[in-house]
């Protein structure tokens, strides 16, 4: 079974600090890894995924994580916060259940970002 | 736009009632997926459907119930509702071997 946990239910940084979310996974098969971001009253919008090849990837707005098998981490930053950066940032690992799949997601962490 | 659409964005109902969500893919995804997001229990898998057929079942209540059209839109069925049960509900769709799933903006539900 798959499974992400998010360290650090909320985090707040300044506006042009460095942010820092953590997410570690367990897998037993090679993961496929995603971060997620909702704003307030909206959906799930995906950010960034690992599936395969490099092992740093970029997303949107500015944000990349890095994965390290080795660590069985797949950590989200961006070097300069934003005022709209401030929302839930959700880490997931596709997983096999059953005859199906899945997504399995971590906890959360609230970005909150301070002028 | 994600491409995948739930109807209706907010719904508000009594406690004993039962309510349809529906969804609809994007186009070209066979997968539904429908998750619950509540504060105490965070985003939970609650079922899956491949091109009309059941693939797998997550936290699902026997109160509630799913099924995929042939034109692959997908409903999800909650009765008996308890006040517990509100929460958001979402759906995401994803194609065969998908890299990526795409969710919806999802159903509020209030049951009161």
């Amino acid at each position: 079974a798959q499974s992400v946990t998010q360290l650090g239910s909320h985090v707040s940084v300044s506006e042009g600090a460095l942010v820092l979310l953590r997410c570690n996974y367990s897998s037993s098969v090679p993961p496929y890894l995603f971060w997620y971001v909702q704003y307030p009253n909206q959906g799930l919008q995906l950010l960034l995924k690992y599936t395969t090849g490099a092992t740093l990837v970029k997303g949107i707005n500015g944000f990349e994580a890095e994965f390290k098998k080795s660590e069985t981490s797949f950590h989200l930053t961006k070097p300069s916060a934003h005022m709209s950066d401030a929302a839930e940032y959700f880490c997931a690992v596709k997983g096999v259940t059953g005859g199906g799949n899945k997504l399995t997601f971590g906890t959360g962490t609230q970005l909150k970002v301070e002028l | 736009d994600s491409g995948v659409t739930q109807t209706p964005k907010h719904l508000i109902t009594a406690t004993g009632q039962r309510v349809t969500l529906r969804c609809s893919p994007r186009s070209g995804d066979l997968s539904v997926y429908w998750y619950q997001q509540s504060l105490d229990q965070g985003l939970q898998f609650l079922i899956q459907y491949y091109n009309g057929e059941e693939r797998a079942k997550g936290n699902i209540l026997e109160r509630f119930s799913a099924q995929q059209f042939p034109d692959l839109h997908s409903e999800l069925n909650l009765s008996s509702l308890e006040l517990g049960d509100s929460a958001l509900y979402f759906c995401a769709s994803g194609g065969q071997g998908w890299t990526e799933a795409f969710f919806g903006q999802g159903t509020r539900l209030t049951v009161v």
